[in-house]
């Protein structure tokens, strides 16, 4: 059964850094890209970022809101990834959700954790 | 990137079909077939519903199917149940973002 476990989630103050973790199990993780995805309270879902696989050169990718900021990562010996987030500001208060992508479809979001909520307040 | 276009509530009776909407661009949902779905429950994690269009993963009801033309795709839900009564987001590949979601539509089972 695929598991994707978030932790990290907590308040933090504007200007602050904040890093979150998933740990997956299930499925062969090395083979997978994998993303960040959050929903502001009450609001939509947003892509955040994205790390590729080691044979696409564990390539990252990121939304603009986040661009600059925030860092995606990955350790395939830990079966983990993770959100390193930076200069946060009250408009990245949400839920950050670890999603598994596909194989072979790196637009499908197939396998996601429950969530864990960031909170930047003062 | 702005987030692609849906209607904020649909509704429908048990039993009856609605179709929910979601309007992008050429360089997004209109450019490529690479538009998913998902269903989310309150206080739930999403999950994956439809993919590449019109395809559903394994364990989906295939009550949900889904379409597209031009720069609109849709979801269909036929013979509507009080379980689906959910949020939806659609979901499409885009050349200025991996991934660009729809702004949600909650659908209400009356």
């Amino acid at each position: 059964e695929v598991q994707l476990v978030e932790s990290g989630g907590g308040l933090v103050q504007p200007g602050g850094s904040l890093r979150l973790s998933c740990a997956a199990s299930g499925f062969t993780f090395s083979g997978h890209y994998m993303d960040w995805v959050r929903q502001a309270p009450g609001k939509g879902l947003e892509w955040v970022g994205r790390t590729r696989d080691k044979p696409h050169s564990y390539i990252t990718e990121y939304a603009a809101s986040v661009k600059g900021r925030f860092t995606v990562s990955r350790d395939d010996s830990q079966d983990s990834v993770y959100l390193q987030m930076t200069s946060l500001k009250t408009e990245d208060t949400a839920v950050y959700y670890c999603v598994r992508v596909q194989g072979g479809n790196a637009h499908v979001l197939d396998y996601w954790g429950q969530g864990t909520l960031v909170t930047v307040s003062s | 990137q702005s987030a692609l276009t849906q209607p904020a509530s649909v509704s429908g009776s048990p039993g009856q079909s609605i179709t929910i909407s979601c309007t992008g661009t050429s360089s997004d949902v209109g450019g490529y077939n690479f538009v998913s779905w998902y269903q989310q429950h309150p206080g739930k994690a999403p999950q994956l519903m439809i993919y590449d269009v019109s395809i559903r993963p394994s364990g989906v009801s295939n009550r949900f199917s889904g379409s597209k033309s031009g720069n609109t795709a849709s979801l269909t839900i036929s013979g509507l149940q009080a379980e689906d009564e959910a949020d939806y987001y659609c979901c499409s590949f885009s050349i200025s973002t991996a991934l660009v979601f729809g702004t949600g539509t909650e659908v209400t089972v009356l």
